[in-house]
């Protein structure tokens, strides 16, 4: 079974200033997904980036960007020039299985965009 | 741009009473999935659902729950008889294709208190 561990319950920073998150992941699949998933106070779940762990190259979506290390089973996010909009809950997640396996959650971790 | 939607947002019921939560997918995905979030805790997989019939569940899965695709747009989870425990955010999801290979896109949840 696959394992995903979110170390930072909750991080502030300051408006403009670059935060990243940390998720490491357990597996022994070799070809699976990785995701990073916003969830703003209005609860939806939103996909920010993904990764395929075949790809070498780290994901990229505007202001979201990831640092993906297979061998060490990291997958982290970065979130340059934050906004006050990007206060949410941010949940990493593994996905894997040749059929429609369930992702796998962390338990998210709280971001705070202070003005 | 095509979304998940789910109905009702708020669902409030007596222990011991049937509830469905309904959802409808994106219209070309073929794979549906149900999960669920406690409050405060992680995002935890329910079951999935292809071809009319369930490709993969969690042990929360239990016999009081089904699902069901009754149309050609509809999907539905099934609560037999409510506990205080099943109190949570229920989001449902679709991907076009499957796990590994593609996104799941989650609706906006519906909260289900049980009184």
């Amino acid at each position: 079974a696959q394992t995903v561990t979110q170390s930072q319950p909750e991080m502030s920073v300051q408006e403009a200033e670059t935060v990243t998150l940390s998720c490491t992941y357990d597996t022994s699949e070799n070809n699976y997904y990785l995701f990073w998933y916003k969830q703003p106070p209005s609860r939806q779940m939103i996909l920010v980036i993904r990764q395929e762990a075949y790809k070498q190259q780290n994901a990229t979506e505007n202001r979201f960007s990831v640092n993906f290390q297979k061998a060490a089973k990291s997958f982290s996010l970065k979130i340059s020039d934050s906004q006050l909009g990007d206060t949410a809950m941010y949940f990493c997640a593994f996905g894997s299985g040749g059929g429609a396996d369930g992702l796998t959650f962390g338990k998210g971790t709280h971001l705070i965009i202070q003005p | 741009e095509p979304e998940v939607t789910q109905t009702p947002s708020h669902q409030v019921t007596q222990m011991g009473q049937e509830v469905i939560l309904r959802c409808v997918p994106i219209s070309n995905h073929l794979y549906f999935y149900w999960y669920r979030q406690i409050l405060g805790q992680k995002v935890e997989f329910l079951v999935s659902f292809y071809n009319n019939e369930i490709s993969e569940k969690s042990e929360i899965f239990d016999d009081q729950f089904s699902v069901e695709r009754p149309d050609g747009s509809n999907f539905t989870l099934k609560i037999r008889s409510t506990k205080l425990e099943d109190s949570a955010m229920y989001f449902c999801a679709s991907s076009e294709v499957g796990a590994v290979l593609d996104t799941q896109y989650f609706g906006p949840g519906t909260r289900l208190t049980v009184l």
